[in-house]
């Protein structure tokens, strides 16, 4: 089992549709996070959540709701999503706050908005 | 203000040789990390490196080393004997001791290694 699982890969998808991105990790880390990657911008922090509990809303619009029902696992669910929300959404895990933590990340969910 | 800059948008570099790319940041917080994350064309964020802003070495991992210039704010990626498998995008992030903090990650540099 790699360290952080995303599903799906590849996700494409109308304006309409609802749809989840999954991510789970399996280093028994405390903190998760969702980034937004598009072309040539940096990544983009959209949530965070530690213990179970959202720590930061980087300011994301309400068409993207996340839910951490556990360390384990964190969800994004879409919904009523526009064209530019066509990224790669990436999910990470760490230990915890500390300075020295890395974050470790999965493969990604590149979303396509029809 | 940017936090992180990566000014090389791209670097080529032929295998065998080494390469170094270039980050600088920006913080008034005497405690800071700094790490280097690769990324493959297949998407995945693989972390490389870590330098803490107390460490009195550079950090050292395998091929990769950090050059770190703590008065001028850079945190260089030295990457030696280039091997084809590290054509990838690098980039530079800096997490803030200042209470809870996140990664701030830079715009990423492309490398490409010829053979």
């Amino acid at each position: 089992e790699t360290g952080v699982t995303q599903t799906p890969r590849h996700l494409v998808m109308g304006m309409t549709n609802k749809k989840s991105l999954k991510c789970e990790q399996h280093l028994g880390h405390n903190a998760m996070y969702w980034y937004k990657q598009s072309a040539k911008k940096p990544l983009e922090l959209m949530f965070v959540y530690n213990f179970k509990e959202q720590t930061e809303n980087n300011s994301v619009p309400s068409r993207f709701s996340p839910e951490c029902p556990n360390s384990s696992h964190l969800f994004l669910h879409l919904h009523t999503l526009q064209p530019e929300d066509s990224a790669l959404y990436l999910c990470a895990s760490s230990q915890d706050y500390s300075l020295n933590q890395p974050q470790h990340f999965g493969d990604g969910t590149r979303l396509s908005i029809l | 203000a940017q936090k992180i800059t990566q000014t090389q948008p791209g670097m080529f570099v032929q295998e065998k040789e080494a390469v170094t790319l270039d980050c600088t940041y920006d913080t008034s917080d005497p405690s800071y990390g700094l790490f280097w994350y690769k990324q493959p064309s297949s998407g995945e964020m693989i972390f490389l490196i870590y330098q803490g802003s107390y460490d009195q070495q550079n950090a050292t991992e395998g091929r990769y080393s950090l050059n770190f210039q703590k008065a001028r704010k850079s945190a260089n990626l030295v990457i030696s004997a280039s091997q084809l498998g590290d054509s990838a995008m690098y980039f530079c992030a800096m997490r803030e001791g200042r209470g809870y903090s996140t990664l701030t990650f830079g715009k990423g540099t492309m490398l490409l290694v010829s053979p």
